[in-house]
């Protein structure tokens, strides 16, 4: 089964509001990670948060982690159109093997 | 910089047919290669990921097998393709041990199996 699990599964909101994503996991992890991607596109990391940190700030990205709810959260703030994609979020499954697990995705629709 | 090329980008082929999706990075050693599959509208399943030439870990028994030749080169094949092998495959790089740090997609290659 999935570690992660984003929700909602697709979102749409107008451009300029907020969107919030969350992620919930599993197992214990060290890290995780969050990427985008553009429809028929690779995968373009946003973010790593590692288990002993709380909060993470880049731009006009905010991802939390909460370890003992096993849960995180992506905000995008003041959103574009370009921001228009799929968010995933990914976790290391607390081993130290080498493999990320990916979650189902969230479909964020910014309307202009 | 880094770079990872895949190629092709699309293609399609017919049940039972052979496949070899290429994958190569440039501007860095040793690092760790990936091949993920993604169905329609959902996550990355992983199918293979690399560590070194010649070693290949697998993730999901089926049909395809990965190759390391080189240490910059990752190669997905399949002697018979299924219609279940349909996706869209994504090859990714990473450093470092373990999965600590971010992983560098490719573009991606469409695969139609009719």
């Amino acid at each position: 089964s999935q570690q992660g699990e984003e929700d909602p599964q697709a979102l749409s909101i107008q451009e300029g509001e907020n969107a919030t994503m969350n992620c919930s996991y599993k197992t214990s992890i060290n890290n995780l990670q969050w990427y985008r991607q553009n429809s028929g596109r690779g995968l373009v990391h946003l973010i790593l948060i590692r288990s002993n940190e709380r909060e993470k700030h880049s731009g006009r990205l905010r991802v939390t982690l909460d370890t003992s709810k096993k849960s995180s959260s992506l905000l995008i703030t003041a959103s574009r159109a370009a921001d228009t994609a799929s968010y995933f979020c990914a976790t290391d499954g607390g081993d130290s093997s080498y493999k990320l697990i990916f979650g189902s995705g969230t479909r964020l629709l910014v309307r202009p | 910089s880094q770079t990872i090329h895949q190629w092709p980008a699309t293609l399609v082929q017919p049940v039972g047919s052979p496949l070899s999706l290429e994958c190569t990075v440039e501007g860095t050693s040793n690092p760790n290669l990936y091949w993920y599959r993604q169905a329609a509208g959902r996550g990355l399943q992983l199918l293979f990921y690399s560590v070194g030439i010649g070693q290949i870990s697998s993730e999901v028994p089926q049909n395809l097998s990965a190759s390391r030749p080189q240490d910059r080169q990752f190669i997905l094949s399949s002697k018979k393709l299924l219609l279940s092998d349909s996706g869209f495959y994504l090859c990714a790089w990473s450093v470092g041990q373990g999965a600590y740090n971010e992983q560098f997609f490719g573009p991606g290659t469409r695969l139609t199996v009719l």
